[in-house]
Order: structure tokens, then C-alpha cells, then sequence
């Protein structure tokens, strides 16, 4: 298996722009989580899901962001409007589940935006 | 809500020399993984912790849970430069699988 797919890799836009970053998580996978990476405030849990529904989006910082996985194998983080306080590392990370019992998560390669 | 945190914040040791980084819950956990992030790169899963004063072994690497489930270690012996990186743990909140990662330890080998 390939891993974590996420892209772009690198994103630089202007304030007020929108910014869709995409995620297709390991095959077989039942869960998909969004962090985002910042100096400041560390590893921050944005959003997962559960077999492509939304469960928790308690970390998602603004009505601004959203985030939504129409299949197993896609997922999508959009930014409208994007502002220089989004800028981060964002990560998309699949794991699955066996038995009520938790497995490691794989993180992809990240995208750093940056908005200027 | 619940908070995970990691002393030291950094460390800087000579290769060769032990290293330590301990992780703090809020909140007694179910279960504890580590992750080790390299500089400019992804957290890569190292393992996870489930019973109460479990403790396992990777090599170098030496991982304790603690008896109460509410703190964790990590122990290197012998660091080498290729253990640089940090290393973060992460606890889930209460009968989810929504983890809370730690504030990261930063290490730093000097060859």
C-alpha cells in the first residue's frame, strides 16, 4: 500500500482565498482524523471520522474550516475564507478498528499552507 | 478537557548518552501510544501501551505505562543520531478513539 496520500504537499495563497486540501487514507480503513501542526499549539485534532461520517468536530477552530469524506477512500479540509493564522502543517492520518479496540494511526506526508 | 503533557520540551545529549521523556495525562487513559516526528517529516506510530505498569522493549527504546494508566516514559539507551526527532505521546479522551497528542519532547544528538 502506498500510505497516506495527501496533496498538494505545498500550498501558498492569499488571505481571503480558498484552500481545499485533500486526503485518501489506506485501504481498509475505518478511521480518518485531521490534525494540524503548529509551533504554538502543537499536534491539534481538528475533525475524524467513523466509516465516512463526521464524529467529532469539537477541534475544527472556525466555521471557516470544513471537512467532508464522501467515500471510503476520500476526504476533503476546506478553508473559506484561508488567513495568515491558518498557516500550519496539516495532516490527514487513517487507522482502523477491530473489536472496540484501537489501532496506530498513519499519518501522511502533511501539507504545509502558507497564507500570506 | 483532558490535557497531555511531555517535560522536558527539549534535550540535548551526546551520543551515546541515556535519555528520558515522561508524559503527563489529565485523565487515566485506556490505552497510550508514542510517535516519533524527524525533523521536516510525519509522526511515525512506535507503539502502544494497555495494561497498567506494562512495559515494553524496542532495542534501545524502552516504553512504560504507569500503574495508575495516567503517565508514560519513554527511555532511550545509547542515543544515537539517528534518535533524533521528537517524540510525542497520545491518549485517547474517555470511550472514543479521538487521541489527544502530547506537547512533544524534542531531542537533539550531538555527534
Amino acid at each position: 500500500d502506498a500510505g497516506v496520500i495527501q496533496s498538494p504537499r505545498h500550498e501558498v495563497t492569499e488571505m481571503g482565498q480558498e484552500v481545499t486540501l485533500r486526503c485518501k487514507p489506506i485501504s481498509g480503513h475505518d478511521y480518518l482524523f485531521w490534525y494540524r501542526q503548529t509551533m504554538m499549539r502543537g499536534l491539534e485534532l481538528l475533525i475524524y471520522f467513523n466509516n465516512n461520517v463526521p464524529i467529532d468536530d469539537s477541534g475544527m477552530p472556525e466555521d471557516r474550516f470544513s471537512a467532508k469524506m464522501p467515500n471510503a477512500s476520500f476526504s476533503t479540509l476546506k478553508i473559506q475564507p484561508s488567513e495568515p493564522r491558518d498557516s500550519a502543517v496539516y495532516f490527514c492520518a487513517s487507522s482502523f478498528s477491530l473489536a472496540g479496540a484501537s489501532y496506530e494511526q498513519y499519518f501522511g506526508p502533511g501539507t504545509r499552507l502558507t497564507v500570506t | 478537557g483532558q490535557q497531555v503533557m511531555q517535560i522536558p520540551q527539549y534535550q540535548h545529549v551526546q551520543e551515546g548518552e541515556d535519555f528520558t521523556t515522561y508524559c503527563n495525562s489529565s485523565t487515566t487513559l485506556s490505552n497510550i501510544q508514542w510517535y516519533k516526528q524527524r525533523p521536516g517529516g510525519h509522526p511515525v506510530f512506535l507503539i502502544q501501551l494497555v495494561k497498567s505498569g506494562e512495559v515494553k522493549k524496542q532495542k534501545r527504546l524502552t516504553f512504560q505505562f504507569g500503574e495508575a494508566k495516567k503517565n508514560s516514559s519513554l527511555h532511550i539507551t545509547a542515543t544515537q543520531t539517528t534518535d533524533v526527532g521528537t517524540y510525542f505521546c497520545a491518549g485517547p479522551t474517555s470511550g472514543t478513539y479521538k487521541y489527544i497528542f502530547g506537547t512533544g519532547t524534542r531531542l537533539k544528538v550531538l555527534a
